[in-house]
């Protein structure tokens, strides 16, 4: 059984351009959730995905957009990039809900912007 | 107001201490979950333990216990005879319910436990 895993490892972008970062969730696990956690910080939920709908967003701009796939494979967007959106970010995958359902985090993906 | 406190931000301990890390939570609902996670070094979060708003019951598992009191809102960890393995971030998170009937987790801001030998 494959666990959480997140491409890249580590980013360097520039203020203004776009990046996307990918999870490829546990298998058989139909929930993906984002977050992110800014350095010393807990992690702050961006949203989630159940069977590729968006169910559930934290106060995130619209500039964070996500995609899930039919395999439950997962994309965070971040367009117009800001130096605040430094941070780990992490995906999270469970089977169902968070709120019943432990979930499986990957890495993370390092973010810097510049 | 935070909606998750843990108002440990770093604990220091000598290796076999017992350690008990707080976390107070706020919320008007009556259904909610709890949660504890661990982030070790490495960066990936490990879940630890799920409880929801109706059972109070503590819980033990092997070196790890939970004590939940909804009176003092309150899910305070535990873990005895400490080992450097277990030097890490612990994160307190609460799941309320939003709008569409999704849940939405908070997470606190986490203790830093040091373990030291």
């Amino acid at each position: 059984e494959t666990g959480v895993t997140q491409s890249p490892t580590h980013l360097i972008k520039t203020r203004g351009q776009q990046v996307t970062l990918r999870c490829s969730s546990q298998s058989g696990h139909n929930t993906v959730s984002w977050y992110q956690q800014a350095l010393g910080q807990g992690p702050q939920f961006i949203f989630q995905y159940y069977r590729e709908e968006e169910n559930g967003r934290g106060n995130f701009p619209p500039r964070f957009s996500g995609l899930q796939f039919p395999n439950y494979s997962s994309e965070l967007n971040v367009n117009a990039l800001e130096l605040d959106d430094s941070a780990l970010y992490l995906c999270a995958s469970s089977l169902g809900l968070t709120s019943y359902n432990e979930q499986f985090f990957g890495p993370g993906t390092r973010l810097t912007v510049l | 107001a935070q909606k998750v406190t843990q108002a440990q931000t770093e604990i220091s301990v000598v290796e076999k201490e017992d350690v008990t890390l707080d976390c107070v939570y706020e919320t008007r609902d009556t259904t909610y979950y709890l949660f504890w996670y661990k982030q070790p070094p490495s960066g990936e979060l490990v879940f630890l333990i799920r409880r929801n708003s109706f059972d109070e019951q503590n819980e033990i598992s092997g070196r790890y216990s939970w004590n939940f009191q909804k009176s003092t809102s309150s899910f305070n960890f535990t873990i005895t005879a400490s080992q450097v393995v277990d030097s890490a971030v612990y994160f307190c998170a609460l799941s309320e319910a939003a709008s569409g009937g999704s849940y939405i987790p908070t997470f606190g801001r986490g203790t830093s436990l040091i373990v030291h030998p």
